[in-house]
């Protein structure tokens, strides 16, 4: 299973542009990264999924590098209901299902400030 | 809304209550999963069903007993647990085969007395 690595906190302020990076050096070939946002005692929530290069979306853009070693996860113009943990997931497939299978981390705790 | 509904939401028991927890999804995917996340701990997979069938099971002690009567429900029953299971309990469904996006419940917060 890749393991990812991310920070465990960031702080911004309302309007700027995020980016949190998340390393991942042991990813597989057929591994997709995705990002998942997470609000306190509630369900994560699927933000992004991408392979290569970049993908966007209406909420965030994310960028991958074409080693795939590492993924950026861009928020654009964060305000104050952004603050929330978002976590970073290469997943791996079990053999014996094909169900996808993923292993979240500590994630990164962003706080929007004012 | 997310589709996936769980009940009940909160759940206060004793260590030598038998409680279940119940997981249902409208979103038509076929595989359902149960996770644990403690305080300041990462979320934890607990147990994977795939068309009802459970495909993984990571180890998780025989007080947590899953049930997947169809591909919409998934029950967690619990039996004999201990303070340290205090915990958000999730559950998350997706379309098997499918490369990502798992669809999360609220969750069920837990506190065993």
């Amino acid at each position: 299973l890749a393991k990812t690595t991310q920070p465990i906190s960031m702080d911004s302020y309302e309007g700027q542009e995020v980016n949190i990076t998340c390393s991942h050096n042991n990813i597989a070939t057929n591994d997709y990264i995705t990002w998942y946002q997470q609000f306190p005692s509630q369900g994560p929530r699927f933000i992004i999924q991408g392979y290569k290069t970049k993908v966007t979306n209406e909420v965030a853009s994310l960028f991958i590098p074409a080693d795939r070693k590492s993924s950026t996860l861009s928020l654009p113009r964060v305000s104050l209901s952004d603050t929330a943990v978002y976590y970073c997931l290469v997943g791996d497939r079990p053999t014996t299902s094909g169900t996808y299978k993923y292993i979240f981390g500590t994630g990164t705790r962003l706080k929007v400030l004012a | 809304e997310t589709g996936v509904t769980q009940t009940p939401r909160h759940l206060v028991m004793g260590m030598t209550n038998k409680k279940s927890l119940k997981c249902e999804q409208h979103l038509g995917h076929n595989a359902m999963y149960w996770y644990k996340q403690s305080a300041k701990k990462p979320l934890e997979l607990m147990f994977v069903y795939n068309f009802k069938e459970q495909t993984e099971n990571n180890s998780v002690p025989s007080r947590f007993s899953p049930e997947c009567p169809n591909s919409s429900h998934l029950f967690l029953h619990l039996h004999t647990l201990q303070p340290e299971d205090s915990a958000l309990y999730l559950c998350a469904s997706s379309q098997e085969r499918r490369e990502g996006e798992q669809f999360f419940g609220p969750g069920t917060r837990l506190t065993v007395l």
